[in-house]
């Protein structure tokens, strides 16, 4: 059963700092998701990476897949306050078979 | 814009009561799933289906059922609610089977008292 540990879990900014959040997950995985999670609200794709070495950038943020460390990473470059926000990773086959990281809860503070 | 709709935001419940947890989705997706998230936990599956009248269970299916009568809508049913099922259950639903992304719904807060 595929098994998915994110890190940091809870991660505290300033603006303008970069971070990385990083994901690891313990047997092949077709597809790595990334999902972002306002207080109280639904769950929202960000990104979904399909094969190794693939990156995906929208905004700030930027996210990429080394399949055989088995590691993506979500990078955000110089934090604002608009991307306070829960982000989980997940991976699978299927929709059947994704299984989701804890989430890392980052909070960005001026 | 695809939606997916859970019918309650919050619900209190006390130990014994069957509840049910009502989700609609208005993109014509096979897919729908059930999950719970807690926190330091993630989200744990329950329940998935992939046509109407089909159901196949998660990680966790004990002390939940479910229901899909028509494609649109996937219910969740606690027989007996109980105290550890307090949680927020979150709905999902997606095109097809090959890994697309899916599309939740914004949760429904669940105590059970």
């Amino acid at each position: 059963e595929l098994k998915v540990e994110q890190n940091p879990l809870f991660l505290s900014m300033q603006e303008g700092k970069n971070y990385t959040i990083y994901c690891n997950y313990s047997t092949t995985s077709d597809r790595l998701y990334w999902y972002r999670q306002d207080p109280g609200k639904s769950l929202e794709s960000l990104f979904v990476l399909l094969s190794n070495g693939a990156v995906k950038q929208e905004g700030r943020l930027m996210a990429s897949l080394d399949t055989k460390a088995r590691l993506s990473t979500l990078h955000i470059t110089a934090a604002v306050h608009d991307l306070s926000a829960t982000y989980f990773c997940a991976g699978g086959y299927n929709n059947n078979d994704m299984r989701f990281g804890a989430g890392t809860r980052l909070t960005v503070k001026p | 814009d695809v939606k997916v709709t859970q019918s309650s935001r919050y619900l209190v419940k006390r130990t014994g009561e069957k509840v049910f947890l009502e989700c609609v989705q208005d993109m014509d997706h096979e897919n729908m799933f059930w999950y719970r998230q807690d926190p330091g936990l993630g989200l744990r599956l329950i329940y998935f289906s992939y046509d109407v009248k089909m159901k196949e269970k998660g990680d966790i299916p004990e002390g939940y059922s479910v229901s899909r009568e028509k494609k649109e809508r996937f219910s969740l049913i606690l027989e007996s609610a109980s105290t550890n099922q307090t949680s927020m259950y979150l709905c999902a639903s997606s095109f097809d089977r090959g890994g697309e992304k899916l599309f939740f719904g914004s949760g429904t807060q669940l105590s059970v008292l």
